[in-house]
C-alpha cells in the first residue's frame, strides 16, 4: 500500500501570499494518478486537482498542480480569505487503493 | 447537476452492525464507480472502499476489509455500505463520493456525510 505524507502544518499565512504544499509517496504513483482536495470546516472536500497537475472544472486558475514519480506539490499564487482551510492529496495509481494524505492545514 | 444523500447513520454498540445508504441523482449512475470516504471527528480522510460501475469490482482498505461490504443497486441509483462487528475507531462521518463524474479522475462530486457513532 501506497503511504502518503504531507507537508507539516498548520501553516500560518497571509492573505496575499504564495504557498506551496508538499505531498511524498513512499511509492511511486503510477501515471502520476495524484489529486489534491480542499476541506473547510463542516464540509464536505472539494476535488482541486486531478493528474497531478489538472485543474477540476471551477477551479481558480491561483491552484497549481505539479510533480510525478513520488513527490508532488500544490501550489496556490496568492492566497485569497476563503483559501484557509485543510489539503488532501490522494494516489488512484493502484485501482485497489486510493489513499490519502493526512492533510496540511493554511491557517491565516 | 449531482445529488448525492447518505443516510442511516446513529450511535450503534461496538460489535454489532448497521448499514449505510447513498442515494444519487443528475449523473448515469450505472457508469461510475462510487466510493465510501470516514473522517473520525478532528481527523483527517480516510478512504474506505470503491465499488465499480456495475458492482463486479469491489475493493477495501485495510482496516474495514473482512469487515464492511460496498455494494450498489443501478435500478435504485444508490450504493450501500453494510459494516459489521464495528468498534470504537469506526466512529467518523461516512462520505459516498462519485469518481470522476465530470473530470479525468478524482472524487468529483461528494456527499455531506452520515455521523456513525460506535459506543457503548
Amino acid at each position: 500500500e501506497i503511504v502518503l505524507t504531507q507537508s507539516p502544518g498548520p501553516l500560518s499565512l497571509s492573505p496575499g501570499e504564495r504557498v506551496t504544499l508538499s505531498c511524498r509517496a513512499s511509492q511511486t504513483v503510477a501515471n502520476s494518478h495524484l489529486a489534491w482536495y480542499q476541506q473547510k470546516p463542516g464540509q464536505a472536500p472539494r476535488l482541486l486537482i486531478y493528474g497531478a497537475y489538472t485543474r477540476a472544472p471551477g477551479i481558480p486558475d491561483r491552484f497549481s498542480g505539479s510533480g510525478s514519480g513520488t513527490d508532488f506539490t500544490l501550489t496556490i499564487s496568492r492566497l485569497e480569505p476563503e483559501d484557509f482551510a485543510v489539503y488532501y492529496c490522494q494516489q488512484y495509481g493502484s485501482s485497489d487503493s486510493y489513499t490519502f494524505g493526512p492533510g496540511t492545514k493554511v491557517e491565516i | 447537476q449531482v445529488k448525492l444523500v447518505e443516510s442511516g447513520g446513529g450511535v450503534v454498540q461496538p460489535g454489532t452492525s448497521r448499514t449505510l445508504s447513498c442515494a444519487a441523482s443528475g449523473f448515469r449512475f450505472s457508469t461510475y464507480a462510487m466510493h465510501w470516504v470516514r473522517q473520525a471527528p478532528g481527523k483527517g480522510l480516510e478512504w474506505v472502499a470503491v465499488v465499480s460501475y456495475d458492482g463486479t469490482k469491489k475493493y477495501y482498505a485495510d482496516s474495514v476489509k473482512g469487515r464492511f461490504t460496498i455494494s450498489r443497486d443501478n435500478s435504485k441509483t444508490t450504493i450501500f455500505l453494510d459494516m459489521n462487528s464495528l468498534r470504537p475507531e469506526d466512529t467518523a462521518v461516512y462520505f459516498c463520493a462519485l469518481w470522476a463524474g465530470s473530470t479525468g479522475g478524482g472524487l468529483d462530486s461528494w456527499g455531506q456525510g452520515t455521523l456513525v457513532t460506535v459506543s457503548s
